[in-house]
């Protein structure tokens, strides 16, 4: 059973284009949130969704950010117009249906975005 | 709003010997948990250790136990025997019970020496 991957692990992005991160929850699992971690500091909790929908965003930026999970396929952390101070590590978390997260949450490697 | 608090940018430690890094919190609430990821340069987030706030006695997990003080909002990791892989950025982390938002500290750069 692979781990939460996330892709890419290191992306760079000039000012203004857009940034993908992705994230593929461990197999069964249908829970996922997105984390980001700045320099020199702890991760900060920015959605959390279930599939197909948003169940809280309350971490996100007004704007420029957004954030999905699908039916298939992977959760996307989409980030519009990018500049110098979205470059952080955006980290991935999964758990299963019937778990809380105080008992079973598993972390990806994270995507690391500079924006030059 | 909860916080959580490491006071301890960085600590160092011998092989072999044991560290304790410290992590305060603040909630109003009575029903928490409490968490320790370690952070290796891989960048992954390990969970190290857990403790739910309900329960008295200390969580352990090999070489790594915490000191829980409720009633300070304490909640310090013991790391015995150390070992050059524990070498790593520690987070300390709450979550509410029954909320899906995992509140982490700044962390702490641990060394271990040979």
């Amino acid at each position: 059973n692979a781990g939460v991957m996330q892709n890419p692990r290191h992306l760079v992005r000039r000012r203004g284009q857009e940034a993908r991160l992705r994230c593929s929850p461990m197999k069964g699992h249908s829970h996922v949130y997105w984390y980001r971690q700045l320099p020199e500091e702890g991760l900060k909790f920015m959605v959390y969704l279930q599939k197909e929908n948003i169940i809280d965003e309350s971490g996100m930026p007004k704007e420029r950010f957004s954030a999905e999970f699908p039916k298939e396929g992977p959760s996307i952390l989409r980030i519009q117009q990018v500049v110098r101070g979205d470059s952080a590590a955006y980290f991935c978390a999964s758990r299963a249906s019937g778990r809380t997260l105080n008992t079973e949450a598993f972390f990806g490697q994270g995507t690391r975005l500079t924006v030059v | 709003a909860q916080t959580v608090t490491q006071s301890q940018p960085e600590m160092s430690v011998q092989e072999a010997e044991t560290v304790t890094l410290s992590c305060t919190y603040d909630t109003s609430e009575s029903n928490y948990y409490l968490f320790w990821y370690k952070q290796p340069p891989s960048r992954q987030m390990i969970l190290v250790i857990r403790q739910e706030a309900y329960k008295q006695q200390n969580a352990t997990e090999n070489r790594f136990s915490v000191n829980f003080q409720k009633a300070a909002k304490s909640f310090s990791l013991k790391i015995s025997d150390s070992q050059l892989g524990d070498t790593a950025m520690y987070f300390c982390a709450f979550v509410q019970g029954g909320s899906e938002k995992l509140v982490f500290g700044k962390g702490t750069k641990l060394t271990v020496n040979p």
